[in-house]
């Protein structure tokens, strides 16, 4: 059981370069979370999706793209990266039910992206 | 917007001691949940412990306590005892509409 997964763990863009990181998790959560992190802001959303082949935005979507085609997969696309996307990125799961634990999240190790 | 508020970018405390990290929030929701995590300099996201905003009696789990108190909003994280492995970034965190919504953070340093 590895919980939720982040691939890269790091990565250094050049502006107007694409790419794609990827979120897998192995716990059946229906909910998925894109963050980012950056110094003095915590971590905001950036979107987020309920369930298989649905996504919503979150408070810092734009420049940024998303794909749920697998439960257990949760993708986040920059199409044309800027510095101002320089971050670290983190992934997150929970549960559907609406149980004492289930707005937990569970956290991915996080992706350090730098544009350049 | 529906915030949280960390007033408390850094805290320092001596090992063994006993520190209090406040936390605020906003919210309209009647039922809803509060957590604090922690994250170490490993970056690893990890949860220290959770409220449920419909129990009155304060969570607790080993040296990590909360003082919720409902009609002020606030939320704080006591750590009893402090050991150097407690250092580092707190985020306190509300659940809103299945969404997490998260502080700041406070940065703590634990000192020998």
């Amino acid at each position: 059981n590895a919980g939720v997964t982040q691939t890269p763990k790091f990565r250094v863009l050049k502006t107007g370069q694409s790419m794609t990181l990827l979120c897998a998790q192995d716990m059946n959560h229906e909910y998925m979370y894109w963050y980012r992190q950056d110094p003095g802001m915590g971590l905001r959303l950036i979107h987020y999706s309920v369930g298989e082949g649905t996504t919503a935005k979150g408070e810092v979507p734009d420049g940024y793209n998303v794909s749920r085609l697998k439960k257990q997969n949760f993708l986040l696309g920059l199409e044309s990266a800027a510095p101002s996307q320089t971050s670290v990125y983190f992934c997150a799961s929970r549960l559907h039910r609406l149980a004492a634990s289930s707005y937990e999240q569970y956290f991915g190790p996080g992706t350090r992206l730098t544009v350049t | 917007a529906q915030t949280v508020t960390q007033s408390q970018p850094e805290m320092s405390v001596q090992e063994a001691e006993t520190v209090t990290l406040s936390c605020t929030y906003d919210t309209s929701e009647s039922d809803y949940y509060l957590f604090w995590y922690k994250q170490p300099p490993s970056r690893q996201m990890i949860l220290v412990i959770r409220q449920e905003a419909y129990k009155q009696q304060n969570a607790t789990e080993n040296r990590f306590s909360v003082n919720f108190q409902k009609a002020a909003k606030s939320f704080s994280l006591k750590i009893s005892d402090s050991q150097l492995g407690d250092a580092a970034m707190y985020f306190c965190a509300r659940g809103s509409q299945g969404n997490l919504i998260f502080g700041k953070g406070t940065k703590l340093s634990v000192k020998p």
